[in-house]
């Protein structure tokens, strides 16, 4: 069964301090994974997408990592601020994309 | 470029009770998707269409929930009769085709049923 399954379940660190997210899935066909912010109230958005042949990808203070033979992926948050308070889900697309298994994610909250 | 459109934004109804919610997707984007979103949980995918045509609906449950996406456009989302386990937020998203090309989410409408 295809799955995806994040950690931690929620994350609380201090405003400025970094944090490394995790994701593991089992899906396959492997097409792309993605990692979504998701603040209250809203609907999600996208951070980061990486094929097979990507290892890393980033975007501003967020790096995304890809390790395809073991099925994990990670969201690293650097100099985190009060902003970033959110719900971090990560999403697989399956074989050509017409599937997707989304993430339960993982809820940060940075602290000042 | 506008993004998703969805309405309303909140609804609090009784169970047993019908109701409905609407998504504008943005423009020329062929596929739409609706996701449920229960608190706590990542979005489940309930119904996904390809302009009018439905992709996957293997869980949508049938039997309370339709949904229709007439002239392969707007798309509306129904629910009769509510029960309690329905609350949550409904989620629409839209993309040009598969997922591939990524999706881009609404607000959702946040369902109470009390």
């Amino acid at each position: 069964k295809n799955q995806v399954e994040q950690s931690p379940q929620s994350l609380i660190i201090l405003e400025g301090k970094n944090c490394t997210l995790q994701c593991n899935y089992t899906v396959s066909p492997f097409s792309n994974l993605r990692w979504y912010k998701q603040d209250t109230g809203r609907g999600p958005v996208s951070l980061t997408i990486m094929t097979f042949s990507e290892n890393t990808k980033s975007n501003g203070r967020y790096t995304a990592t890809l390790d395809a033979d073991t099925k994990q992926s990670s969201l690293h948050i650097t100099a985190s601020q009060l902003s970033d308070s959110a719900s971090y889900i990560c999403v697989v697309s399956e074989g050509g994309g017409f599937k997707t298994i989304f993430g339960a994610g993982t809820r940060l909250f940075v602290k000042a | 470029e506008a993004g998703v459109a969805q309405s309303p934004r909140y609804k609090i109804i009784e169970k047993r009770q019908s109701v409905a919610f609407w998504c504008n997707p943005i423009s020329g984007h062929a596929t739409l998707y609706w996701y449920q979103q229960i608190l706590g949980q990542g979005p489940k995918l309930l119904i996904q269409f390809q302009n009018n045509g439905v992709v996957d609906d293997s869980q949508l449950p049938k039997d309370r929930f339709s949904a229709e996406r007439l002239k392969g456009v707007d798309s509306t989302l129904k629910i009769q009769p509510a029960k309690l386990e329905d609350s949550a937020v409904y989620l629409c998203a839209s993309s040009h085709g598969t997922a591939n090309y990524g999706y881009t989410f609404g607000s959702g409408t946040r369902l109470t049923v009390v």
